[in-house]
This record gives structure tokens, sequence and C-alpha cells, in this order.
């Protein structure tokens, strides 16, 4: 089984929708984050945890809102679907400490906002 | 977080060793420097990263300069396998991925 899932994988949303992508881990880390990929761009952070009562905006937060229900679950939502909003979202985990760390990405969940 | 500067593409024979490099001069004395591979529109997968010594492992070599303001990642034996886009962050906190470079191994 995958350590770090995301869900739905692929999904097709009407603007002014509300939508929620999920990311559930099995790898015990407290650091969570959510990117967005835009074609031929690399990954922007959207927001990021650093357990379950730390929220953090990352670069591009606005329109977004995140929760973290529990260790392993990192939820983000789009309150209010819009078109430029369509893109690859990727859920990542980290361990946490001083020093180098890697983060674990899942699959990607395609959103595309018609 | 340094900014890091890539060639947005390379090719390499298939079976040569392919040298990708990057620029990070303004990359400060705790931030480390990771490499990261995408392939098609899957999750970025983890290559290695490293502080100030060379670093190998079953993937990959990195190459860090001693001023610490470039590196290469060398994987040794490419294959098609290894076509992808790579990436380089030098970070010591938030990731920070560009548009990296993109390489394709030529059969």
């Amino acid at each position: 089984d995958a350590d770090v899932t995301q869900t739905p994988r692929n999904r097709i949303t009407k603007t002014g929708k509300r939508i929620m992508l999920e990311c559930s881990q099995t790898k015990g880390h407290d650091r969570m984050y959510w990117y967005r990929q835009d074609p031929g761009l690399g990954l922007r952070l959207i927001y990021y945890s650093f357990d379950v009562k730390d929220i953090n905006k990352g670069e591009i937060s606005d329109g977004y809102s995140v929760s973290r229900q529990a260790q392993a679950k990192f939820s983000l939502s789009l309150e209010s679907a819009i078109p430029n909003q369509t893109a690859l979202y990727f859920c990542a985990t980290s361990e946490t400490g001083t020093g180098a760390y890697e983060q674990y990405f899942g699959p990607g969940t395609r959103l595309t906002v018609t | 977080d340094a900014k890091t500067t890539q060639p947005p593409s390379m090719d390499c024979a298939e079976g040569r060793a392919a040298n990708l490099p990057c620029n990070h001069s303004t990359i400060s004395g705790n931030e480390y420097v990771y490499w990261y591979r995408q392939i098609h529109s899957q999750g970025p997968q983890y290559i290695i990263h490293g502080l100030k010594n060379n670093e190998t492992n079953e993937m990959a070599s990195l190459i860090i300069t001693e001023d610490r303001k470039s590196s290469t990642l060398i994987l040794p034996h490419a294959t098609l396998r290894d076509t992808a886009v790579y990436y380089c962050i030098a970070t010591g906190n938030q990731f920070y991925f560009g548009t990296g470079t993109s390489l394709t191994v030529i059969p």
C-alpha cells in the first residue's frame, strides 16, 4: 500500500462549487504539505502543517483552506472553485527535526474547474 | 531559501552518464541541496541530498563545489526510465521548486 494517498485522483467540478481534496499518510510523519502544479511549471506550496495544531500559509494560499484532522490526515478545500484553480495537486509528508529531511509525495489529484 | 538555476532541458544517450548542473550561488551555510525528479505527472521522487560533502546512493551521485555555489547530479548509467524533470532545491526549510531540467534519455 502507498505511504501517501490522495483522494480523489481526478475531479471535475463547476465554478463556484466547494470541493475538498484529502490526503492520508501511514508514514507516521508530523509534517504535511499541499502543493499545486500548473502545466509546464514546478510545484508551488499552498499550505503546510508541522503538527496537528499548526497550520501555515505557503506561497499561494489565497482561495484555499486546510484542515489537519489528525496526524495522518490533511485536507485541502476550495471554498468556491474558479477555473484558474485547475491544476495538479500534490500532498507531501516529512519527518520533524533539524537538519535535512526528505519529503514524500502522494500520486496527485488532477482537478478541473469548468 | 536560495534561488536555484538549472538548464531547461538536456539530452543524454542511454547507458552514458547524465550530468545535471544546478547553480545556487546565494545558498547559506545551513541550507541543504536536494534533488528530486518527476516522471510525467507523477508525484516528485526524492533522489539525494547533501550539505557540503559529495554524496552517493543507489540512484545517483551529488557533487557539491567547495564554495557550495553549485552542484551536479550524476546519473551514472542513464536508462530510458530516467527521462524526467529534475529539480534542484536549496533550502533549510520550505521547498521551492523551480521549473527544473527536463532530461531526455535517447536510445
